[in-house]
């Protein structure tokens, strides 16, 4: 089946450093979704991205979706302690019916 | 908008029992609500997928007959463990999605706890 992997599977950053998390799935994506979870608490949607090579941006964060449709990256410019939580990559390869979710990465900053 | 509540947040049974965790959309209608299973400190797992008025489709290695899902209707799905076991131990989160938008919405989640 299906498999997402994401690395690192946790970071430690100075808060103010940038911090990438990437996102490899075993097959070809019609899409991908990034989703954030604080502990304790549960998933929220960040963002889907669709197009091969894609790049969206949020503020502080940029998604990237790779030409192959296989690999996603999270970028985290100048991280802040807010940006605690486990980032997780989500990729369907057949619509949007079902979704696997990556390994996550767990972020702490250090303030 | 988009909010899906769950409920109970968290519940404590004996082994042998069978508990029944409910997964509402609040403010909008779910065509399709996910179950899913996490582990401390790992990924979700997704156990099954419903749509409202049909069976639901699980996961290989998910027991059809012991984790029971019901999507009576667009606004409610059920998930009942069924004679429950320590190893059933775990975090259930479920989430919602209306039929023209992709994102899931996730409710806060249940942890169960089987003694």
């Amino acid at each position: 089946g299906q498999q997402v992997m994401q690395i690192p599977q946790y970071q430690h950053v100075q808060e103010g450093e940038d911090f990438t998390t990437y996102c490899n799935s075993s097959t070809t994506l019609s899409n991908i979704q990034w989703y954030k979870q604080r502990p304790g608490g549960h998933p929220v949607f960040l963002i889907q991205l669709v197009k091969s090579g894609e790049v969206k941006k949020q503020k502080r964060l940029t998604f990237q979706f790779g030409e192959a449709k296989k690999n996603s990256s999270l970028h985290i410019t100048a991280t802040q302690t807010t940006d605690v939580g486990t980032y997780f990559c989500a990729g369907s390869s057949g619509g949007y019916q079902k979704v696997t979710f990556g390994t996550g990465t767990k972020l702490q900053v250090i303030p | 908008g988009a909010v899906v509540s769950q409920h109970p947040s968290w519940v404590i049974c004996k082994s042998g029992t069978s508990v029944k965790i409910e997964c509402r959309s609040l403010d909008f209608q779910a065509t399709t609500m996910f179950w899913y299973r996490q582990f401390p400190k790992q990924s979700l797992m997704l156990m099954a997928t419903s749509n409202e008025g049909s069976k639901a489709t699980y996961e290989q290695g998910v027991e059809k007959d012991k984790f029971l899902i019901n999507h009576a209707s667009l606004t409610l799905s059920t998930l009942t463990v069924t004679s429950a076991h320590p190893e059933d131990s775990s975090f259930y989160i479920c989430s919602a999605r209306d039929g023209t938008h992709y994102e899931q919405y996730f409710g806060p989640g249940t942890r169960l706890t089987v003694t």
